[in-house]
């Protein structure tokens, strides 16, 4: 059974950083595309950062929102992905998810349950 | 950059309609479309990809038609656990989400 697990969210300041982990089981995770989608509270969904595999040199995209902010890198022998956020802000409060790119990224086809992260003074 | 423009972004509906969710690209995205479903507090759920596909599981009352610009989500008969809010993605380039459409009981 494939199986995202995401860890890691949590309240802090703005100008902060946070780690985001997503551990993946079910699945050869080192075949795979991996991405990280957002959701504002009451808001839609967001997607905001993706890794390919090692076949297509662990490249990596960044929506204009994070790009030089947040980091995506993940450990093929850990079966996990992470997500490094700097320089926070307020409108980065949200339900962060980690997802699974089916092929070359046609499509999420498992996506974890998501957590939290709350950016307040 | 290719824009999504999902309508409407909400529609009242019984049990037993028909509805329909459209999703429009601002360019041609060839048949690079998904569908999602997604419950409040829940994870997004893949129902259709590649326009037209149906995702293994999912009820057959969910069809998805189209290609180049303009898509369409149909629900032939809605059933009361279709009550949610629904989201087109395409994947043609950088993924990209619509605004969603929120299905709400009548």
């Amino acid at each position: 059974e494939v199986q995202l697990v995401e860890s890691g969210g949590g309240l802090v300041q703005p100008g902060g950083s946070l780690r985001l982990s997503c551990a993946a089981s079910g699945f050869t995770f080192s075949d795979h595309y991996m991405d990280w989608v957002r959701q504002a509270p009451g808001k839609g969904l967001e997607w905001i950062a993706r890794i390919r595999n090692k076949a297509n040199s662990y490249t990596t995209d960044y929506a204009a929102s994070v790009k030089g902010r947040f980091t995506i890198s993940r450990d093929d022998s850990e079966k996990s992905l992470y997500l490094q956020m700097n320089s926070l802000k307020t409108e980065d409060t949200a339900v962060y998810y980690c997802a699974r790119a089916y092929s070359r990224g046609d499509y999420f086809d498992y996506w974890g349950q998501g957590t939290l992260v709350t950016v307040s003074s | 950059d290719i824009q999504m423009t999902q309508s409407p972004s909400s529609l009242s509906a019984s049990v037993g309609d028909r509805v329909t969710i459209t999703c429009r690209a601002s360019q041609s995205i060839s048949s690079a479309l998904n569908w999602y479903q997604q419950k409040p507090g829940k994870a997004p759920k893949l129902l259709i990809y590649a326009a037209s596909s149906l995702q293994s599981g999912v009820s057959s009352r969910f069809s998805g038609s189209g290609s180049g610009t303009d898509f369409t989500l149909t629900i032939s008969s809605l059933q009361p656990e279709d009550f949610a809010t629904y989201y087109c993605q395409q994947s043609y380039s950088t993924p990209l989400f619509g605004g969603g459409t929120k299905v709400k009981i009548k």
